[in-house]
């Protein structure tokens, strides 16, 4: 089974700072790559997601994420965090074209104005 | 629009005890999957309903879980015999035809169950 590995689970950082957030996963064939955010008191949001095509992906809020097979990585970034960013960042991966969205631990990010 | 409804929101109970949670995903949704999230952990796969059959319940951790799907859109989690140890958040999500690139996940805002 696939497994999802994030790392430096609480992240503080100040408004204007760039944020990177590590993301690797353990399966050697084909994946899907999903980053989710949860922020305070709402349910998760699908932030990127990867199929196929150009590894680097946009998504909303300013947000990227960079997938590179010979890492097993797919690294979430944000050039200049805001303080609305603040919440949980997860990672997730689908593999061997099952539906089983499997999770990292996430990461919690707080931003101070 | 609506989105994911889950009821109740808290549920605390006792242990040895019976619970249901529910699950009202977006209207016309065929897709329901329930996850269940323990403090400082991810999201962990429970089920995977398509329709009204459990298509994938390899993430259901014991045979005192049980999930339903009967018309193919309200699901109900049954926990029965429950243990401390199933306390977490139970969330359920819901996609239009199941985890697809034009068919993302949407999450409910999750049932906290607290078993004591």
């Amino acid at each position: 089974a696939q497994s999802v590995s994030q790392h430096n689970h609480h992240v503080i950082l100040s408004e204007a700072a760039s944020l990177e957030l590590g993301c690797n996963y353990s399966y050697g064939g084909t994946v899907n790559l999903f980053w989710y955010v949860q922020y305070p008191g709402q349910h998760l949001q699908l932030l990127l997601k990867y199929f196929s095509g150009d590894p680097l992906v946009k998504g909303i809020k300013g947000f990227e994420a960079e997938f590179i097979k010979s890492k097993f990585s797919f690294n979430l970034r944000k050039p200049s965090v805001q303080w609305s960013d603040t919440a949980e960042y997860f990672c997730a991966v689908t593999a061997g074209g099952n539906n089983r969205l499997a999770f990292g631990k996430g990461n919690q990010v707080v931003v101070i104005p | 629009g609506a989105g994911v409804s889950q009821t109740p929101s808290n549920k605390v109970t006792e242990k040895g005890k019976y619970v249901e949670l529910r699950c009202d995903p977006i209207s016309g949704h065929t897709a329901l999957y329930w996850y269940r999230q323990s403090l400082g952990q991810g999201p962990e796969f429970l089920i995977y309903f398509q329709g009204t059959g459990a298509a994938d319940d390899s993430g259901l951790p014991n045979d005192r879980f049980f999930a339903v799907r009967p018309e193919g859109s309200v699901s109900t989690l049954k926990i029965q015999r429950t243990e401390r140890g199933d306390s977490a958040v139970y969330l359920c999500a819901s996609s239009l035809r199941g985890g697809t690139y034009n068919s993302p996940l949407h999450f409910g805002n999750g049932t906290r169950l607290t078993v004591t």
